[in-house]
């Protein structure tokens, strides 16, 4: 059966900080992948998506990016950490191909508190 | 660009009421619709989604949605909440030149009252 593994579940940096989360899934090959950050009353806000290994869709024009260094695998990055970084994390993947049926499936999340 | 809307943001009900929550999408193409849950301290699942077809689809737990494309909008509904529905709904799209790109509403919170 496929898993998606994130960490680190909690992360509290300072401003100016570099930041790094992973997200790993298993038990499948060439998933879409995708960063999403979930604040309170404003749903998930759709930051990254990836369709294959170093092919990167960027929604949100910010400090951070994204990267897919093998194919189950997904980073998400600061170079340096603004106070509005902070929030909720999440990471997703969906199958693709034959397998397909648009279903997402979210890691644990991260919360990332930036001081 | 794309955009899913929500506009409740948090509806109050009564076991046994029956639920309508609204969600509209502004894209002109095909798109393929979903229904999420997420249960106080659990992950977002799937409740239901809609690709082709009929357009009144049925997912877990007793959920509905009906897919009226004349009024871009993918209706959630229950006719008759328990207890257990507590939770954060959120609907989502998946649309554009890229069919990979999925955007959520901003989620309507629902509390049931025993």
């Amino acid at each position: 059966s496929q898993t998606i593994h994130q960490w680190p579940a909690t992360l509290v940096q300072p401003v100016g900080s570099p930041l790094s989360l992973e997200c790993t899934v298993e038990g499948t090959s060439n998933p879409n992948l995708y960063w999403y950050r979930q604040a309170a009353g404003r749903g998930l806000q759709l930051l990254f998506y990836s369709v294959g290994i170093g092919q990167i869709s960027s929604e949100v024009p910010q400090n951070l990016s994204a990267s897919r260094p093998q194919d189950r695998q997904f980073i998400l990055s600061s170079k340096k950490l603004l106070l509005s970084d902070s929030g909720f994390y999440l990471c997703a993947w969906r199958a693709s191909g034959r397998v397909y049926t648009g279903e997402l499936f979210f890691g644990e999340g991260s919360r990332l508190t930036v001081l | 660009a794309q955009s899913v809307s929500q506009h409740n943001h948090h509806v109050i009900l009564s076991e046994a009421a029956s639920l309508e929550l609204g969600c509209n999408y502004s894209y002109g193409g095909t798109v393929n619709l979903f229904w999420y849950v997420q249960y106080p301290g659990q992950h977002l699942q799937l409740l239901l989604k809609y690709f082709s077809g009929d357009p009144l689809v049925k997912g877990i737990k007793g959920f509905e949605a009906e897919f009226i494309k004349s009024k871009f909008s993918f209706n959630l509904r229950k006719p008759s909440v328990q207890w257990s529905d507590t939770a954060e709904y959120f609907c989502a799209v998946n649309a554009g030149s890229s069919a990979s790109k999925i955007i959520f509403g901003s989620g309507t919170r629902l509390s049931i009252r025993p």
